[in-house]
């Protein structure tokens, strides 16, 4: 069974653009999730959407948004991107949605320099 | 809000136990666990725990006290392949939402 794609693997953007990044599930998972991790703060949720629908949202600005599709891939949107937006982006897949077992299947990530 | 605590970071013997601590302060507590992160790799779960006690699985254990906000990872007979960054995560609910909130991680560097 494939893992978690997500793509881009690495991109470079300027203060101020804009960026999406993609997210493949696990075939049959219908929870997406996505996080930021950085080395001072760690992984900190940004939100996760199940059957295309935003379940649950981490405190980040509104400049992040996210969407999910019919076929479960999900993308995130960074608008206005600021310096400190530089970090790596990581999704996961979970057959369930929120609290039932915890286990989730992480991408590899895709790591944004914001210059 | 959560808060997670747990070592920056951890120096053990190959051959040798080491137990990883963390603490946490959270409302609507539901679950935690323990993901283990290589270097430039994606993080992998290790185990969950929801009720106090021990839950073993081969060499790794992790144990949950919730009335202490207290848990460990225990990694028995390391390996040099255990060197990794290990994640403590609690999953909390309010308001109807589920938030999973992440520790900022113990390295672990296990040497010969």
């Amino acid at each position: 069974k494939a893992g978690v794609t997500q793509t881009p693997r690495y991109l470079i953007k300027t203060r101020g653009q804009q960026v999406t990044l993609s997210c493949s599930p696990i075939s049959g998972h219908r929870s997406v999730s996505w996080y930021q991790q950085t080395p001072g703060q760690g992984l900190q949720f940004l939100f996760e959407y199940f059957s295309e629908t935003q379940r649950n949202k981490g405190n980040f600005p509104g400049r992040f948004s996210g969407r999910q599709f019919s076929n479960s891939r999900s993308e995130m949107n960074v608008s206005t991107l600021e310096l400190g937006d530089s970090a790596l982006y990581l999704c996961a897949s979970s057959p369930k949605t929120g609290r039932v077992t915890g286990e989730l299947f992480f991408g590899e990530g895709s790591r944004l320099t914001v210059l | 809000g959560q808060n997670i605590d747990q070592p920056t970071e951890m120096t053990a013997t190959e051959g040798a136990i080491v137990q990883i601590n963390c603490t946490y302060q959270t409302s609507g507590f539901n679950g935690l666990f323990w993901y283990q992160q290589h270097a430039g790799e994606a993080p992998t779960f290790l185990s969950y725990n929801v009720l106090d006690g021990l839950e073993e699985k081969g060499r790794f254990s992790s144990f949950l006290s919730r009335s202490k906000g207290y848990s460990y990872l225990l990694l028995k007979e390391l390996q040099m392949k255990d060197s990794a960054s290990y994640l403590c995560a609690v999953g909390s609910t309010s308001g109807g939402s589920y938030i999973p909130t992440f520790g900022r991680g113990t390295s672990l560097i296990v040497h010969p």
